[in-house]
């Protein structure tokens, strides 16, 4: 168990719909990364927050959105959704911004657009 | 940005036989680098971490992995391999981006 919990685990939705996926990342880690998995793209870094700042964004389309709470739990919106977004949306976290801090994945959210 | 190449997309091994898993990063500056397995339906977890200064990193499970700047490669291997140990396999890589880059992955079978 990487302490990192996502939620939910699945979720199935139709085109043109918004979907909120959850985390909230080990006790005492300030940042959170979230990341794409797909079959034709691999893992694909989309954003990270620190300590409830954005400080990089990586191949995220402008549909989508996240932010980190005060209570440093994060959520990613995916909004207008299309059938290439289904794939499976992780989120890890780490006690400092990269470097050599390695991360900590949670077990991702499986997103299915029909 | 850091980028890194994982050559074999699949790879397959004989149970006891040597695990050789490749990996190679772009930069002329050795980034941080990483290796992490996947197993079906779950997260990735870290086996492993380079630390500056050192050529073979121990991981978790017997793995190592072997920096060679001059190849600017981080080739993971095992020298025995389980059953258990088939997974897909991921090298990561970052730099002063402050995020991680994976490689492409390489899924691992273990034949009985």
């Amino acid at each position: 168990d990487s302490g990192v919990t996502q939620t939910p685990k699945h979720l199935i939705t139709a085109t043109g719909q918004r979907v909120t996926l959850r985390c909230s990342p080990r006790s005492g880690d300030l940042s959170v990364y979230w990341y794409q998995q797909s079959l034709d793209q691999g893992l694909q870094f989309l954003i990270h927050y620190y300590n409830g700042e954005e400080r990089a964004k990586g191949n995220i389309l402008e549909r989508f959105s996240a932010q980190q709470f005060p209570d440093l739990h994060s959520e990613l919106n995916l909004s207008s959704l299309e059938l290439g977004d289904s794939a499976l949306y992780f989120c890890a976290s780490s006690v400092v911004e990269g470097g050599n801090s390695p991360l900590h994945f949670g077990n991702g959210t499986r997103l299915t657009v029909t | 940005a850091q980028s890194v190449t994982q050559l074999g997309s699949h790879v397959s091994v004989s149970e006891g036989a040597l695990v050789l898993l490749r990996c190679n990063y772009s930069s002329s500056v050795p980034p941080y680098l990483f290796w992490y397995v996947q197993y079906p339906n779950q997260g990735l977890q870290l086996l492993l971490k380079y630390t500056t200064g050192a050529t073979l990193v121990k991981g978790i499970n017997g793995f190592e992995a072997e920096f060679k700047k001059s190849e600017t490669s981080f080739h993971l291997t095992k020298p025995s391999a389980h059953m258990s140990d088939a997974a897909e396999y991921f090298c990561a890589a970052s730099g002063s981006a402050r995020q991680l880059t994976f490689g492409s992955g390489t899924q691992l079978t273990v034949l009985p």
